[in-house]
């Protein structure tokens, strides 16, 4: 069965430093999707992304975020200066035509910021 | 924005009990998901259940969406159900045609099942 995978599985990284987050949504999906979950906390979305742009963001999505889709099968998001609260658990999902589908989601990129 | 509200918080099972957990939501939804997060973090896909009764294995759930709530049965419950449900909705687009392409979670039940 296609699945949503996402690279690196864990991230450390230093308190100012950029990292890209990577995402291989199901191959013929059309819309996908950031979210982040502080631990201990809920899931809450950041970002969606159909036909090579944004179509939403949440407050939480500042300028230090970006998302790309660099070819035909990649999905990243990229923190520009990592701040110790942005150490998360990052989500990326995708569905196959509209946002009213089922999202799927990958297994989660954990980010630690120190 | 739409409210998500979980219940109970907190739930202790012993192995082969049975449970229900609650979503109750605010606004109507094209779009209601429950999800199994994992002792490591990561969320697992059980229902997508805007409307209706679903079943998987142990696992059912029902969604009464014009009395916007939702519940999920775990049946003959295993230690390896443990871990947090949550539940996500995405509000429906409003007379405009605007709409939320989010899922908005709940704040999620933590489930322990002890042998």
């Amino acid at each position: 069965e296609p699945e949503v995978t996402q690279t690196p599985s864990h991230q450390v990284t230093q308190m100012g430093q950029e990292v890209i987050l990577r995402c291989v949504p199901i191959s013929n999906h059309l819309y996908f999707y950031w979210y982040r979950q502080i631990l201990g906390q809920k899931v809450e979305f950041l970002v969606s992304f159909y036909n090579n742009e944004i179509s939403e963001k949440s407050e939480i999505f500042d300028d230090q975020f970006s998302v790309e889709r660099p070819d035909g099968s990649n999905f990243t998001l990229k923190i520009r200066s990592t701040k110790l609260e942005d150490s998360a658990m990052y989500f990326c999902a995708s569905t196959r035509f509209s946002s009213y589908n089922e999202q799927f989601f990958g297994p989660g990129t954990r980010l630690t910021v120190l | 924005g739409i409210q998500v509200e979980q219940s109970p918080p907190d739930l202790i099972l012993q192995e082969g009990a049975n449970s229900t957990l609650r979503c109750n939501f605010s606004d109507s939804v094209n779009n209601l998901q429950w999800f199994h997060q994992n002792p490591w973090g990561q969320l697992i896909n059980l229902f997508y259940i805007p409307s209706g009764t679903k079943q998987n294995g142990r696992l059912s759930a029902t969604t009464v969406a014009t009395e916007r709530y939702s519940l999920l049965y775990i049946s003959s419950s295993q230690t390896t159900d443990s871990g947090v449900y949550f539940c996500a909705v995405l509000p429906s687009r409003g007379y405009s045609g605007a709409g939320s392409y989010q899922l908005t979670f709940g704040k999620g039940t933590k489930l322990s099942v002890i042998p």
